[in-house]
């Protein structure tokens, strides 16, 4: 069965440093992982997906990174800004429609 | 704009009362699943739908029914909600099973009393 794991639970910064989230996963048989953010009693918004092809994906402020052999992968969020803050859930995809989640990071960046 | 809907977003109700969660999508997306998320749990798949009449259980299915008559519509029925089936519902959609982004619904708190 596969297990995601993400580190740091919480994340506490100042405005303007830049984030690093964690994610790994145990079993590298998989299709995608893909970066979500949620807001306070809110939905999932995708942020990243990465194939399982790829070794990165960036978008503007954000660049995700995949190590499908040693089963990681890092979410970075540069020059981080107080809108950043939410929590931030990593998925992969394995099987047929299987998609797995981690328990999410924590982010709460101090203005 | 494409999109996941969900009826209702918030419901309290009591033990033993049976009660149906809509969710509907506007992208003509085959795929189509259930999570619920619970604190220091995550999210977990409850049942998953590759396509018209065609149904899977996920990883915590018990106390849960699905359908899917309509390609865009994918009902949960709780039949007869426990204290335990108190938690965060969230419907999600994707084209392709393998390599799609999923989308996901606003989701849906409910409370069992």
């Amino acid at each position: 069965k596969q297990e995601v794991t993400q580190i740091p639970a919480a994340l506490s910064v100042p405005e303007g440093e830049n984030l690093v989230l964690n994610c790994s996963f145990t079993d590298s048989a998989i299709y995608n992982l893909q970066w979500f953010r949620q807001d306070p009693g809110k939905g999932l918004t995708s942020l990243l997906l990465i194939q399982s092809s790829q070794r990165e994906q960036t978008s503007g402020r954000l660049n995700a990174s995949l190590d499908k052999s040693s089963g990681r992968s890092t979410l970075y969020i540069a020059a981080s800004q107080p809108g950043d803050s939410a929590t931030y859930l990593c998925a992969v995809k394995t099987g047929d429609y299987k998609l797995s989640f981690g328990a999410g990071t924590t982010v709460t960046v101090r203005a | 704009e494409a999109q996941v809907t969900q009826n209702p977003r918030y419901l309290i109700t009591v033990t033993g009362k049976k009660l149906t969660v809509t969710c509907s999508q506007n992208m003509n997306h085959e795929y189509m699943s259930w999570y619920r998320q619970d604190p220091g749990l995550g999210l977990r798949q409850i049942y998953y739908s590759m396509n018209v009449e065609v149904t899977d259980k996920g990883d915590v299915p018990e106390g849960y029914k699905v359908s899917r008559k309509e390609k865009r519509n994918f009902p949960l029925i709780l039949e007869s909600p426990s204290p335990n089936q108190t938690s965060l519902y969230f419907c999600a959609s994707c084209q392709d099973r393998t390599t799609d982004t999923q989308y996901f619904g606003p989701g849906t708190r409910l409370t069992v009393l």
